[in-house]
């Protein structure tokens, strides 16, 4: 079971870009990379999943270097409510059978005015 | 689709209750899933279960208990409630057919007093 490391807490201006960057060292060849995002008082929230390169949706995008060992989310423009706990979570979900994983703390983001 | 449903929203219990908290999900998803977070911590996964009639521990299964009689439904089950059991729960779902998301539900922030 990969396990990851991120930055506990990070502070941003409203309109900066922010990147977010965990460590896994250990990742599997058939470990997928996802990002989640809680706000206070709510379950997490699925932002965005890749295995390799770049992926980008409508809210983030998503960097890992060809040795998949960290992987970066991108926030671009970052605004007040963007302010949560953001996870990062590897894990292989294409297999049979289930792959305990683990949320850890997350990195506590917070978007200052 | 209302999602992952799970009552009650809150609730007190004097230690050694029991109480059964529910869950339902109306996405068909195989997988489901309960966490629990204490504040200011990361999520910890108590049970899950792969299908109806198919359930396994996470890594906090102490003090819980857990049945799948449907896809639908996933009540989690504490017998004689701890203090350490205070803490917000989650339940969520996934269908593993591509990303594995986890879908939450809103919580059950439990108190034993």
């Amino acid at each position: 079971l990969a396990k990851t490391t991120q930055p506990i807490s990070m502070d941003s201006y409203e309109g900066q870009e922010v990147n977010i960057t965990c460590s896994h060292n250990n990742i599997a060849t058939n470990d997928y990379i996802t990002w989640y995002q809680q706000f206070p008082s709510q379950g997490p929230r699925f932002i965005i999943q890749g295995y390799k390169t770049k992926v980008t949706n409508e809210v983030a995008s998503l960097f890992i270097p060809a040795d998949r060992k960290s992987s970066t989310l991108s926030l671009p423009r970052v605004s007040l409510s963007d302010t949560a706990v953001y996870y990062c979570l590897v894990g292989d979900f294409g297999s049979g059978g289930y792959q305990k994983v683990t949320f850890g703390t997350g990195t506590k983001l917070q978007v200052i005015p | 689709n209302a999602g992952v449903t799970q009552t009650p929203k809150f609730r007190i219990l004097k230690i050694g209750q029991s109480m059964t908290l529910q869950c339902a999900q109306d996405m068909n998803h195989n997988y489901m899933y309960w966490y629990r977070q204490d504040p200011g911590m990361g999520l910890k996964l108590i049970y899950y279960s792969v299908g109806a009639g198919i359930t396994d521990k996470g890594e906090v299964p102490n003090g819980y208990n857990v049945s799948r009689s449907t896809t639908e439904d996933f009540p989690l089950r504490l017998e004689l409630a701890a203090p350490s059991q205070t803490s917000v729960y989650f339940c969520a779902s996934s269908d593993r057919k591509s990303t594995d998301t986890q879908y939450f539900g809103p919580g059950t922030r439990l108190t034993v007093l």
